[in-house]
Formats: C-alpha cells, sequence, structure tokens
C-alpha cells in the first residue's frame, strides 16, 4: 500500500524557517517525481513545487521561489521542503503527493501537515 | 493561461445523481484532467482522469458509481446513487508544464 507521511509542521514566526519531511512507502520511491501542494484555511488546493525522479530537476511556484527548497533522499524514501523567509500568507497544510509514473496527475497523497505563520 | 473553472457549490439528495463540471480555459480543450476528492479534515484522494475523448480512467478502489467524460472543453464527474460519505470537495486537476488545480465544488448531500 502506496503511504505518504508528512511532518515538521508547527507555528514559526514571520521570517523563520521551517523543515518539512514526507516519509513514503509501499512503492519504489526513486522512480517517482513527487510535489508539494498546499492549502491554505477554508481555501483550495494550490500547487508548490515538484522534484523529478532523482533529484535533478525542481520547480517553484512564483509564490514560492527563492524562498522554498524541494529535495529528495532516495536512499530513505523521504522527500523534503525547505521553507525560509516565512510569511503569514504561507500559513496552510502542506500536502506531499506523487505523480503516476511517466507523466500524469497525482495519484497519491500524504494526510497533510499544518504550518501556521504568526507572532 | 490554463484555468480550471468549476462551481463553487452543489447538492444531491441521497441515491441521486450529481454532475460536476471543470472547464478548461480557452485554447486548452485537448487537456486530461483528474478528479480529487476532499472529505472533510482529511488529505485529497485521487478519484480519476478523464480524457479529451470522453474515456477515463480510476484511481484503485474508487467505487462504481463514480465516472467521467467529456463535452468539448469541459469535463465531468458524476457520482450516481449519491452516499452521506461522498460530502465533501471535489477538486479538477491538469498537469505538464505547471500543475493547475480547479477552485473546487463543495458537495453538500441532502
Amino acid at each position: 500500500e502506496v503511504q505518504l507521511m508528512e511532518s515538521g509542521g508547527g507555528l514559526v514566526q514571520p521570517g523563520g524557517s521551517l523543515r518539512l519531511s514526507c516519509a513514503a512507502s509501499g512503492f519504489t520511491f526513486s522512480r517517482y517525481w513527487m510535489h508539494w501542494v498546499r492549502q491554505a484555511p477554508g481555501k483550495g488546493l494550490v500547487w508548490v513545487s515538484r522534484i523529478n525522479s532523482d533529484g535533478s530537476s525542481t520547480t517553484y511556484a512564483d509564490s514560492v521561489k527563492g524562498r522554498f527548497s524541494i529535495s529528495r533522499d532516495n536512499a530513505k524514501n523521504t522527500l523534503f521542503l525547505q521553507m525560509n523567509s516565512l510569511r503569514a500568507e504561507d500559513t496552510a497544510v502542506y500536502y506531499c503527493a506523487r505523480v503516476a509514473l511517466y507523466g500524469g496527475p497525482i495519484d497519491h497523497w500524504g494526510q497533510g501537515t499544518l504550518v501556521t505563520v504568526s507572532s | 493561461q490554463l484555468v480550471l473553472t468549476q462551481s463553487p457549490s452543489a447538492s444531491a439528495s441521497l441515491g441521486a445523481s450529481v454532475k460536476f463540471t471543470c472547464t478548461l480555459s480557452s485554447g486548452h480543450s485537448s487537456y486530461a484532467i483528474a478528479w480529487h476528492q476532499q472529505q472533510p479534515e482529511k488529505g485529497p484522494r485521487y478519484l480519476m482522469k478523464v480524457y479529451s475523448d470522453g474515456s477515463h480512467t480510476k484511481g484503485d478502489g474508487i467505487p462504481d458509481r463514480f465516472s467521467g467524460s467529456t463535452s468539448g472543453d469541459v469535463r465531468y464527474l458524476t457520482i450516481s446513487s449519491v452516499q452521506s460519505e461522498d460530502e465533501a470537495d471535489y477538486y479538477c486537476q491538469t498537469w505538464g508544464t505547471a500543475m493547475v488545480f480547479g477552485g473546487g465544488t463543495k458537495l453538500t448531500v441532502l
């Protein structure tokens, strides 16, 4: 069974940093592209970032470019999101998501981890 | 720029059918989309892909009452015989050079 388990969320002050992790199991992690998607309270889903299977290529939404960094450790089946210079508008539940092999939509989601940016 | 447009809300009585729409912006009528369900206080769940030719492929374990279809630049998700557990938000999504989500439709089961 495919499982994605996020961790690392919490309360952080504006300007602070946080590192999210996503532990993957039940599939060959190193073969899949992975994404982060976030959802502000009461709002819809918004794509944040993606990384290819070997970690050599990354892409970011304009809203987080230069502040967030996605990475992965295929030996440990773990996806990361390093978030710096956090703003109030970054407050959201952050979901780790797997994309279908050979391209396509998200086909599995994690349960999410809440990040709150507030003083 | 690709935009996916969804109605904000829908309602259906228990056992009835409901049809959700996801409209692709001009020039993108050949795009496939995916549907995701998000029950209250839970993470999203992948339901299916819907192609421009009207065919669809469902995710593992998705009940038969969920189906997809197409008409021009509109992609549909139909739930036949709505159950109480179907009360949720439904999002469409496309992929490629950019991953885009529609605004979501909230289903209320009466």
